[in-house]
């Protein structure tokens, strides 16, 4: 079955430095979505890729789809303390409208 | 106040008991989830279902059981097959088209204590 797996599982930053954390899936995929899970919360929806290279950016977040549609990236820029929380990607695999499968997260820290 | 509603928010068990877990939308989504999440962990797929009256097990299904009777409400019951439930469990409902891509919305969560 499809798989998605995401790196690193944890990262430590000093608030100001910048963080990037990966998403890999075995299949290409169709779409991939990002989520932000503030500590004690839920899962909320930030954004979703679906062009081969596509590239898109909140802000001081930047969302990069992979040529072959198999690999994506989050990378936030100068981080912040409000940026603490564990980012999932979520990927759909082509062909199939119906499963959305979760990367295991990074769970981001920063420190002040 | 459309949304996705899950109940209750903290939940104790005594070793051996069953319990259920609510889960309610009323965004006329057809496919809902149930996601185990442990500490520092990822989202881990329990059950789904993608219409009324039909669900698949997801990676970790053992132990747990659920129900698709109405579109609206997916309940999923921790039996005491499962040795170690304590966990936050998450719902989460979807609509599905094969033209659109479409997001996942995600209760606010049942934390389950078992003691």
């Amino acid at each position: 079955g499809q798989q998605v797996m995401q790196i690193p599982q944890y990262q430590h930053v000093q608030e100001g430095e910048d963080f990037t954390t990966y998403c890999n899936s075995s299949t290409t995929l169709s779409n991939i979505q990002w989520y932000k899970q503030r500590p004690g919360g839920h899962p909320v929806f930030l954004i979703q890729l679906v062009k081969s290279g596509e590239v898109k950016k909140q802000k001081r977040l930047t969302f990069q789809f992979g040529e072959a549609k198999k690999n994506s990236s989050l990378h936030i820029t100068a981080t912040q303390t409000t940026d603490v929380g564990t980012y999932f990607c979520a990927g759909r695999s082509s062909g199939s409208a119906r499963q959305l499968t979760f990367g295991s997260g990074t769970q981001l820290t920063v420190l002040p | 106040d459309g949304g996705i509603t899950q109940s209750p928010k903290y939940l104790f068990r005594k070793e051996g008991q069953n319990v259920t877990l609510s889960c309610e939308q009323n965004l006329n989504h057809d496919a809902m989830y149930w996601y185990r999440q442990d500490p520092g962990q990822g989202l881990r797929l329990i059950y789904y279902s993608q219409i009324v009256n039909d669900f698949q097990k997801g990676d970790i299904a053992e132990g747990y059981s659920v129900s698709r009777e109405k579109k609206e409400s997916f309940p999923l019951t921790v039996t005491s097959a499962q040795k170690n439930p304590t966990a936050f469990y998450l719902c989460a409902s979807r609509s599905i088209s094969e033209r659109v891509n479409t997001e996942a919305f995600f209760g606010q969560g049942t934390r389950l204590t078992v003691v």
